[in-house]
């Protein structure tokens, strides 16, 4: 089993649809969690980071953790063609590298 | 400077040549990360540096790469005998502090292209 699981889709939604972006992790040590947005030919960009249990709220983007089931989402309302994107969950323990999931590749259509 | 700068972009070796990659940190950043994505969405860490010191070598095969951060000069990521596997985009990610400290916010360069051929 992987550390981290995310299903890479694709995902495709009509402009301004509700997203919903989910990872799954094993390690219960992960203590820190973040989502990228990598766009085509690009690094990925830091999104959202949370420390622990619970909601982080950021304009459209809301990044939420349960540690308790292992798992971690990324909400996108009223989304827009301009976030058509690979989006990377990611997460770490004290000490360690950053691990990443695959990675899902969203896309929304105008 | 303001953001991670990877050069080349794209760099085309025969197999069993060598390739060198080069990283500029954000400046003020002391950590330095070497990530190789391969099949497009597969990220695996390579080697982590705290300033000219390796921080982190889990995830550097043992054989044919090797790493430096050298004091005014950019980090570079070097293979040896390149193989058809180590085809990838190879990035570099910079951060103010350590993993697991709470503020790794780590930014990534554009990422350098690697085709063995």
């Amino acid at each position: 089993q992987k550390e981290v699981e995310q299903d890479p889709g694709p995902l495709s939604v009509p402009e301004g649809a509700i997203v919903s972006l989910n990872c799954t992790y094993s390690n219960s040590a992960f203590q820190y969690f973040m989502w990228y947005r990598q766009y085509s030919r690009k690094g990925p960009e830091l999104l959202m980071y949370t420390y622990s249990s619970g909601n982080k709220e950021d304009g459209r983007f809301t990044a939420q953790v349960d540690k308790s089931s292992k798992y971690i989402s990324l909400f996108i309302r009223d989304s827009q063609p301009s976030d058509s994107a690979t989006y990377l969950c990611a997460m770490i323990q004290a000490g360690t590298a950053l691990i990443f999931g695959k990675g899902t590749t969203l896309s929304v259509s105008s | 400077g303001e953001e991670v700068a990877q050069t080349p972009k794209h760099l085309v070796r025969g197999e069993g040549q060598k390739a060198k990659l080069y990283c500029a940190p954000i400046k003020g950043h002391s950590y330095v990360f070497w990530y190789q994505q391969v099949l497009k969405n597969e990220f695996k860490f390579l080697i982590s540096f705290q300033n000219e010191n390796v921080f982190d070598e889990t995830g550097m095969p043992k054989e044919r790469f090797s790493a430096k951060c050298l004091p005014n000069s950019p980090c570079s990521l070097e293979i040896q005998a390149t193989k058809l596997e180590d085809s990838a985009v190879y990035f570099c990610a910079s951060s103010q502090v350590g993993t697991g400290t709470g503020g790794e916010k780590l930014f990534f360069g554009s990422g350098t292209q690697l085709s063995v051929l």
